[in-house]
């Protein structure tokens, strides 16, 4: 998939070490948040979601965090591996509707 | 399950051509969305539907593009005539019961030339 924008952020990080993805929302009554990866050539994959009522979820190697007094969002990768190379996105789904609005991605590139 | 099915993988076509993209949904899910990706505008969500029904198709450009979901196991996203701006890569993606993920196809890429 053409997951490249000419202004998309870029985060490098050594193999081994911990990544932080951050995301800004924009709607106050969403309630659902999920991030996807895009590897290139694919459509995005679901990596982990989290409801409005909770601050934090844990996944294996990742967790998601979640501020709505700032509408903000992040995750994080521990241990990062090459295979964590991609684009990440961050969407929200708008309480009341299924729709899904996605944040304009964050490059991770992990350095061997 | 084989996930969501979108055809064709690759589609070259002529201004002025109709073009149709299909797609298989995930068997059971009750939720099909339409979604957009360009370089400059990143993924855009055209239309969804909920059990067949269209719901939401404010964010199709303009009247050259249509959707369909004739049943639940199948929808077209139809652009006619096509036009240069047109080229991006069109992801099909389904869900259950909303208030969860959508599962992504693999795309397709249109160029229009």
């Amino acid at each position: 998939g053409e997951s490249v924008g000419l202004h998309l952020p870029t985060l490098s990080v050594q193999e081994g070490d911990n990544s932080i993805i951050n995301c800004a929302y924009s709607n106050s009554a969403s309630d659902y948040f999920i991030w996807y990866k895009q590897e290139s050539g694919k459509g995005p994959q679901f990596i982990i979601d989290i409801r409005s009522n909770m601050d934090k979820r844990q996944g294996q190697r990742v967790t998601v965090l979640l501020n709505k007094t700032v509408k903000h969002l992040s995750l994080q990768i521990a241990a990062t591996q090459p295979g964590d190379s991609a684009v990440y996105f961050c969407a929200e789904n708008i309480s009341g509707t299924y729709k899904y609005i996605f944040g304009t991605g964050t490059r991770l590139k992990v350095l061997a | 399950d084989a996930g969501v099915i979108q055809s064709p993988r690759h589609e070259v076509t002529e201004m002025g051509q109709e073009v149709t993209l299909r797609c298989k949904p995930i068997s059971g899910h009750d939720y099909l969305f339409w979604y957009r990706q360009t370089m400059m505008r990143g993924l855009e969500l055209l239309i969804y539907f909920n059990n067949n029904v269209p719901i939401d198709d404010s964010g199709m450009p303009e009247d050259r593009f249509s959707a369909k979901m004739p049943n639940a196991s199948f929808s077209t996203l139809k652009i006619q005539p096509s036009e240069p701006r047109d080229s991006a890569v069109y992801f099909c993606a389904s869900g259950y019961g909303g208030g969860t993920e959508a599962f992504f196809g693999q795309g397709t890429r249109l160029t229009v030339v």
